[in-house]
């Protein structure tokens, strides 16, 4: 069956520490991946994609991912968070258009 | 670029009542558009994927003639809720694809008294 699993729901991070969130996914075939964020309240925005070539990929607001074939896995990194990172990370894999989404990451960054 | 709208961003009706709610994408064409369910805390549910000019595909569980869905442009796709319920209370979200990525709306709160 099809399904992605980000398998923490909730992390708190120090403004300025690393950050990775996990996302570990099945699917038949090669997906395309990606990494959403949802601010309270409102819809999501697009932080990254990958398709095909280079297995890092970088995104917005400094966020990059890597994927790993052996491992189905495509987590979020970033180097050193922001208070504004505060939100909810989705990772999502699908083909064609159609999404299959992780039950969410809650980001919380203490000061 | 990459731009989809919603309107409205947050609706309260009475129930028995029909809401609408519209998607647009402003600045691409989008062949499919996907509308989306959430409840608080939780991922995403596809409600039904709309392609324009045919009939919407709806997934299982979901009511289609209570969520009407019209998708009659490349630009723009509508949900109806009819004879909206309280338990029709929730965030609708909806998002255009350009065949290899979906772009979310801001989504529309709704609230059925």
């Amino acid at each position: 069956a099809q399904s992605v699993t980000q398998p923490d729901i909730h992390i708190t991070v120090s403004e300025g520490a690393s950050l990775e969130l996990r996302c570990n996914y099945s699917y038949g075939a090669t997906p395309y991946l990606f990494w959403y964020v949802q601010s309270p309240g409102q819809g999501l925005q697009l932080l990254l994609k990958y398709f095909s070539g280079d297995t890092l990929v970088q995104g917005i607001k400094g966020f990059e991912a890597e994927f790993k074939r052996s491992q189905s896995s495509f987590n979020l990194r970033k180097p050193s968070v922001h208070w504004s990172d505060a939100a909810e990370y989705f990772c999502a894999v699908g083909a064609w258009g159609k999404l299959i989404f992780g039950q969410g990451t809650e980001l919380s960054v203490k000061p | 670029g990459a731009v989809v709208s919603q309107h409205p961003s947050w609706v309260i009706c009475k129930s028995g009542t029909s809401v609408k709610i519209e998607c647009r994408s402003l600045d691409f064409q989008a062949t499919t558009m996907f509308w989306y369910r959430q409840f608080p805390k939780q991922s995403l549910m596809l409600m039904a994927t709309s392609n324009e000019g045919s009939k919407a595909t709806y997934e299982q569980g979901v009511e289609k003639d209570k969520f009407l869905i019209n998708h009659a442009s490349l630009t723009l796709s509508t949900l109806t809720v009819t004879s909206a319920h309280p338990e029709d209370s929730s965030f609708y979200i909806c998002s255009a694809s350009d065949q290899e990525t979906q772009y979310f709306g801001p989504g529309t709160r709704l609230l059925v008294l």
